[in-house]
């Protein structure tokens, strides 16, 4: 189980914001690989790789999103928020068989 | 560019079935698995499985067994998904992935079941 904190996160435009995720087992692989992903979902569209491996930025991801962490407890930041980063994050794990956060909403 | 395009919109009632088809472009078919997730209104997402286009083998997350089928055509680059004896829960969008990572994401198709 994957748990997300906080459900919602209220932020000003141009300073940080960081999401915890949790899991209730160790997402390291017996490949020495940690696979913790985190998505972002805008308004009425599809969701959108962000992190991969817990840090690794997708292509075209703007490098102000970084992602954190190892074994159970894993961090999204936001150096500086920006309008159009408002929506739901969610983290997913494929360590085991995937399964999804329960999202925070990101409002300004 | 890697694309996945799913097919239109379904209005279904209570009983019926639908089929959900999700066309992958931009890359080798066979060397991804395919992923389907549900959102149901207002909710979050949840793992439905998967399919390898290589052997057509599915695999079902515990709440998707039974009524839930997943096939490819590779002839055509094509991923289904199958829902029967539709409820009004199932009442959701449904989403392939790409890959165990879910790197490219479908743009969704919406399913609503009523009578």
């Amino acid at each position: 189980v994957l748990t997300q904190s906080p459900r919602t996160l209220a932020v000003t435009l141009g300073q940080p914001a960081s999401i915890s995720c949790r899991s209730s087992q160790t997402l390291l692989h017996s490949d020495g690989k940690t696979y913790l992903n985190w998505f972002q979902q805008r308004p009425g569209q599809p969701p959108r790789r962000l992190i991969y491996k817990v840090s690794a930025r997708d292509s075209g991801v703007p490098d102000r999103f970084s992602g954190s962490g190892s074994g159970t407890d894993f961090t999204l930041t936001i150096s500086r928020v920006e309008a159009e980063d408002v929506g739901i994050y969610y983290c997913m794990q494929d360590t085991h068989w995937p399964t999804f956060g329960g999202g925070t909403k990101v409002e300004i | 560019q890697v694309l996945l395009v799913q097919s239109g919109s379904e209005l279904k009632r209570p009983g019926a079935s639908v089929n959900v088809s999700c066309g992958a472009s931009g890359y080798p078919f066979s060397n991804f698995v395919l992923n389907w997730v549900r959102q149901a209104p207002g909710q979050g997402l949840e793992w439905m499985g998967l399919v390898n286009p290589n052997t057509g083998n599915p695999f079902y997350a515990q709440d998707f067994t039974g009524r839930f089928v997943f096939s490819v055509d590779t002839s055509v680059g094509t991923a289904f998904l199958q829902i029967s004896s539709l409820k009004a829960a199932d009442t959701a969008v449904y989403y392939c992935a790409r890959g165990s990572a879910l790197d490219v994401w479908g743009q969704g198709t919406t399913v609503t079941v009523s009578s």
